[in-house]
Formats: C-alpha cells, sequence, structure tokens
C-alpha cells in the first residue's frame, strides 16, 4: 500500500530557508500517472497548494508563491522535496505532501496524503 | 478560480441529510472538481472526484453532484464518523480549494 511520509525541521527561523521531503513507500515515484503535490494548512484554517511536480522533474506552482517555491524529485530514492524561502511567521503550517492523479492530458484529485508535518516560523 | 463554500458551518443530528455547497468564480468542468474530508488531527482524504465519482472505499450516502459554477456535495444519512470538515478543490485551472464547512453535531 502506498504511503507518504513528511520530513524536515519541525521549527524554522525567518528569513530563512523551509525544507522539507516526502518519502514515497509501497511503490514507485516514477508512475508516469501521478504528479506528486505540496499543500500546506495553517493553524485553524484551509488548504492551500504549494506546487506539484512529475517523476520527470516538470513542476507546476501557485502562482501565490511561485517566486519563493522550488520543489525537486529525486527518484532513485523515491522521495520529492520542497524549499520555501524567505519564510515569515505566515508560513506557519501543516505541510502535507500527496499523490496527484494525471491523465496525461489534464491533473486529477489528491488520492493519498501523508499525515503531515508542523512546521513554525519564529526566532 | 476562487471557490466559496457554504455554509461555514452546519449543525445536524445523525440521520440527517447533509447538503454543502462550492461555488466556483468562474465555469469549471465537474471533471475537475473534488471533495475532501478531514478530521481533526488527520489528514484530508478524498470522496469524491471528476464531480461525482466516489473515491475507493467511500460509501454511497456520499454523492456529488453539479455543473459550471455550482457544486453540491450531499452525505444522505449522516453517520457519527461523518461530523468533520469538508474542502472542495477544482484542478482545471492552477488549483484552488475553498474555506471549507464543517458539519457538527447538533
Amino acid at each position: 500500500q502506498l504511503q507518504l511520509q513528511e520530513s524536515g525541521p519541525g521549527l524554522v527561523k525567518p528569513s530563512e530557508t523551509l525544507s522539507l521531503t516526502c518519502t514515497v513507500s509501497g511503490g514507485s515515484i516514477s508512475r508516469s500517472s501521478y504528479y506528486w503535490g505540496w499543500i500546506r494548512q495553517p493553524p485553524g484554517k484551509g488548504l492551500e497548494w504549494i506546487g506539484s511536480i512529475y517523476y520527470s522533474g516538470t513542476t507546476y506552482y501557485n502562482p501565490s508563491h511561485k517566486s519563493r517555491v522550488t520543489i525537486s524529485v529525486d527518484t532513485s530514492k523515491n522521495q520529492f522535496s520542497l524549499k520555501l524561502s524567505s519564510v515569515t511567521a505566515a508560513d506557519t503550517a501543516v505541510y502535507y505532501c500527496a499523490r496527484q492523479g494525471f491523465s496525461g492530458s489534464y491533473f486529477m484529485a489528491f488520492d493519498i496524503w501523508g499525515q503531515g508535518t508542523m512546521v513554525t516560523v519564529s526566532s | 478560480i476562487v471557490l466559496t463554500q457554504s455554509p461555514d458551518t452546519l449543525s445536524l443530528s445523525p440521520g440527517e441529510r447533509a447538503t454543502l455547497s462550492c461555488r466556483a468564480s468562474q465555469t469549471i468542468s465537474s471533471t475537475y472538481l473534488a471533495w475532501y474530508q478531514q478530521k481533526p488531527g488527520q489528514a484530508p482524504s478524498l470522496l469524491i472526484y471528476g464531480g461525482s465519482s466516489r473515491a475507493t472505499g467511500i460509501p454511497d450516502r456520499f454523492s456529488g453532484s453539479g455543473s459550471e459554477t455550482d457544486f453540491t456535495l450531499t452525505i444522505s444519512r449522516l453517520e457519527p464518523e461523518d461530523f468533520a470538515v469538508y474542502y472542495c478543490q477544482q484542478y482545471g485551472s492552477s488549483l484552488t480549494f475553498g474555506g471549507g464547512t464543517k458539519v457538527e453535531i447538533k
């Protein structure tokens, strides 16, 4: 059964770079039918998509964060990663990684999610 | 595309019918509309994709419908485990989530 697990520091200082990794187990990240995405949820608030990546390295980002976000993939480790630069307190959130279906011509929903990891931005 | 969900909170009793609304700021194909359920302390889980298709293992008391700018998630008879927050999501033009509707026990 496919599982996703987020990992990374739980505390990041303002102006620094938030770095998280999602490890995929129980299946290959290199399957052609899926993108792999990052979604976050500030405490007590709703969900916000950050961006997604294909195993080939093709990315697409939320325009609201595009200037600060880099998502990369390491197929040899079955992992993909998120870097968010110049963080502020507004970036404090639970960060989820998730699998997103891809038909070949259009994107689909997020069908498998990691449990999420809380990241706090504070000095 | 902005998704507006209503109401913010729905107070109902077990066994009652729940009707949740998701309104889009622009027309979207129902092909690109999904619904998720989130319970406290848990990740969201996919309920409905393609506007009306139930995800694997989702009971048939959950149904999705709608078109263009107005979409609905209906829970025909609320079970105790259905009290949660529900989000709609569109993935036809970039990707956005609605603000959520909390279904609470009356």
